[in-house]
Parts: structure tokens; C-alpha cells; sequence
């Protein structure tokens, strides 16, 4: 079945480091999406992701889509004690696949040290 | 706007019960899921649904069951609990299937013991 894997799974940083969360497919990707959850709290959608190579900033965060459609990755620079929380990446199918279903990576969580 | 409503916020049961987790959503968004979340496991598809009336299985779908009768409910039913099913569960909705961000409840906190 569709596999989204994630690395690292734990990161910890000093204030002001920077930071990056890799994910990768079994299977070409129709879109990635990214989220952020805050300790206690829930998955928070930051950004999506559609086309090969795309590349999306949001401040200090940069996100990349492979050009295969199989890999991503989120970047962040000079990391602050907000950036604090687990990270997740999730795929969905494309074309005639497309089952409707969001798999999601096992997450990379950020500590930052202050 | 409520968004995603789940409820109850923490459960216990004992092993061998059941129960129903609710979700409602007032945004009238057609695709509807339930997750469980696990250390080290990141969040796991159960099912989903596309609409009223379908209803497909997740990742982990065994022990549980869904349906989806409006558009704004989808409850997950634990038709008998196991210590394994002790998890985060949330429950998320979007636009349309795959392809638009989640909204996701406040989540779940069931213990089975």
C-alpha cells in the first residue's frame, strides 16, 4: 500500500539553528500538504503543494515538492521557540488512484532550545 | 463558525464495551475522516468518507466502524473496545477528497483498560 515515510523523527535544535523535515513516497504523489501541531493541540494545515519542483515560502519556512512527485521537504531558517511542535507531511494519490485518502509521514518534532 | 466538533474530549472504558465517537462539521465539506494517533506512529487513516452514504476503509480500519448519513456527521463506532484501540483520535474534514487541506476537532483521548 501507499507508504509516506518522514525523517527524522526527533529533532532538537539551539534558537536560531536551522531546521529540515524530509519526506518521502513508495508512489508518485498527485499533492502534498503540510501541517504543524503545537504540543496538546491538533494538526494545523500550513501549505499544499501541487506541481513538480514547486517550491513555496511562508516566512521563514520554505517548502519544496520533488521533481518526481515522490519526495518533499520543509525548511526552516533560524528556528524560534514558537517553531516548537511535530510536523507532519501528508500525500494523496493522483490520476485514476486517486481513493481519496490522505496518508500521512510519522511526523518530525522540533524542540528548540532557547 | 464551529468548524469540526468532536466529542466526547476523554473517554475510559473497559475492555469489551463500546462506544461512539462524534464529529460533526458545519462547513458543509463533502470528505470526512478519522485518524488515531500513536507515538512514534504519526497520525493513521481508520476510514473516510467522500459523501453521504460512502464510506471507504483507512489504514487501520479493523475493530471500528463508520457511517455517514448527513453530510455534517461522521461518528466512528468502537463496537468492542481493546486496550490497543488506547489512542488520540481525530477527526477532520475537508472540501473535497485528497486534494484540499484538512480541518481537523480538538481530538479524542480514549484509554481502554
Amino acid at each position: 500500500g501507499q507508504q509516506v515515510m518522514q525523517i527524522p523523527q526527533y529533532q532538537h535544535v539551539q534558537e536560531g539553528e536551522d531546521f529540515t523535515t524530509y519526506c518521502n513516497s513508495s508512489t508518485t504523489l498527485s499533492n502534498i500538504q503540510w501541517y504543524k501541531q503545537r504540543p496538546g493541540g491538533h494538526p494545523v494545515f500550513l501549505i499544499q503543494l501541487v506541481k513538480s519542483g514547486e517550491v513555496k515560502k511562508q516566512k521563514r519556512l520554505t517548502f519544496q515538492f520533488g521533481e518526481a512527485k515522490k519526495n518533499s521537504s520543509l525548511h526552516i531558517t533560524a528556528t524560534q521557540t514558537t517553531d516548537v511542535g511535530t510536523y507532519f507531511c501528508a500525500g494523496s494519490l493522483g490520476g485514476s488512484s486517486n481513493t481519496g485518502k490522505l496518508i500521512f509521514g510519522q511526523g518530525t518534532t522540533l524542540q528548540v532550545k532557547p | 463558525n464551529a468548524g469540526v466538533t468532536q466529542t466526547p474530549k476523554f473517554q475510559v472504558l473497559k475492555t469489551g464495551q463500546s462506544m461512539t465517537l462524534q464529529c460533526a462539521q458545519d462547513m458543509n465539506h463533502e470528505y470526512m475522516s478519522w485518524y488515531r494517533q500513536d507515538p512514534g506512529m504519526g497520525l493513521r487513516l481508520i476510514h473516510y468518507s467522500v459523501g453521504a452514504g460512502i464510506t471507504d476503509q483507512g489504514e487501520v480500519p479493523n475493530g471500528y466502524n463508520v457511517s455517514r448519513s448527513t453530510t455534517e456527521d461522521f461518528p466512528l463506532r468502537l463496537l468492542s473496545a481493546a486496550p490497543s484501540q488506547t489512542s488520540v483520535y481525530f477527526c477532520a474534514s475537508s472540501l473535497d477528497r485528497g486534494d484540499s487541506p484538512l480541518h481537523f476537532g480538538n481530538g479524542t483521548r480514549l484509554t481502554v483498560t
